[in-house]
C-alpha cells in the first residue's frame, strides 16, 4: 500500500503564478517530510523539508505547509518560473524509529510562459 | 565536488544475463541505498547499507543483490534479470539520519528483453 500519495500526476501553471503541489500520507508516525525535485536525465535533488513540530517552512520562493491532523502537506512555489518545470516527489520518514524515507509517486510540474 | 556516480547510465540486456550497476560516492557517507523509479509508483527502495559490510532489504529486494566492501562503493547486482526489472535505477548516499543532504546519482536506465 502506498503510504505517501501524490494524487495529481501533473500540474500546469503559468509563469509568475503560484504552483501548489499536494501530498497525503497515511502513517501517523511520520514526523519528517521532504520535497525533492527531479529534472529529466538527472537524479532527484533535495528542495525543502519540514519537521512535524512545525506547520510551515520557507526557503525563498518555496514554502512547505504541514497539516498533521489531515495528514497532508503541500509545496507552494511563488512565483513559478519555467526552470521549476520538473517532477516533484514528496517523501516522509518516521525519523525517530527508522532511517528510511518513503517516497510519493511524483507530480510533474510544467510552468509555461 | 560532492558526487554520486553510477555506471552504466543506459543498459539493454537479455533475460538471465547477470549484470552489475556500480555506484560510488566521494562524501564519506555511511548510508547508501538503491531505488527504482517506475511510472505511477514513485521511488521505491531496493536495498540499503548503513556502513561497510552492513546491508539490509528495502521494500522491493526480490531479484537483486548488493555488497558493501568499501565505504564509497555500493554495487547493485542482478543475477538473473527479468523483464519486470526494466526500470530507472538511482543510487543515493547520505550521512546516517541526515535526510536533507541525501545525494542521488544520475540514474541508470535498464531494459531487460
Amino acid at each position: 500500500d502506498q503510504q505517501v500519495k501524490q494524487n495529481s500526476p501533473s500540474l500546469s501553471v503559468q509563469e509568475g503564478r503560484i504552483s501548489i503541489l499536494n501530498c497525503d500520507y497515511t502513517n501517523s508516525m511520520f514526523d519528517y517530510f521532504l520535497w525533492y525535485k527531479k529534472y529529466p536525465a538527472e537524479g532527484p535533488t533535495f528542495l525543502i523539508s519540514i519537521s512535524s513540530i512545525k506547520d510551515k517552512n520557507e526557503d525563498g520562493r518555496f514554502t512547505v505547509f504541514l497539516n498533521k491532523s489531515a495528514k497532508h502537506l503541500s509545496l507552494h512555489i511563488v512565483p513559478s518560473q519555467p526552470g521549476d518545470s520538473a517532477v516533484y516527489f514528496c517523501a516522509a520518514s518516521d525519523f525517530h524509529n527508522t532511517d528510511k524515507l518513503i517516497f510519493g509517486t511524483g507530480t510533474r510540474l510544467q510552468v509555461f510562459p | 565536488e560532492a558526487q554520486v556516480t553510477q555506471n552504466p547510465r543506459y543498459l539493454i540486456t537479455v533475460t538471465g544475463k547477470k549484470l552489475t550497476v556500480t555506484c560510488s560516492q566521494n562524501m564519506n557517507h555511511e548510508y547508501m541505498s538503491w531505488y527504482r523509479q517506475d511510472p505511477g509508483l514513485g521511488l521505491r527502495q531496493i536495498y540499503y547499507s548503513m556502513n561497510v559490510e552492513v546491508t539490509d532489504k528495502g521494500d522491493v529486494p526480490e531479484g537483486y543483490k548488493v555488497s558493501r566492501k568499501e565505504k564509497r562503493n555500493f554495487p547493485l547486482i542482478l543475477e538473473s534479470p527479468s523483464p519486470n526489472q526494466t526500470s530507472l535505477y538511482f543510487c543515493a548516499s547520505r550521512l546516517t539520519g541526515v535526510f536533507d543532504e541525501q545525494y542521488f546519482g544520475p540514474g541508470t536506465r535498464l531494459t531487460v528483453t
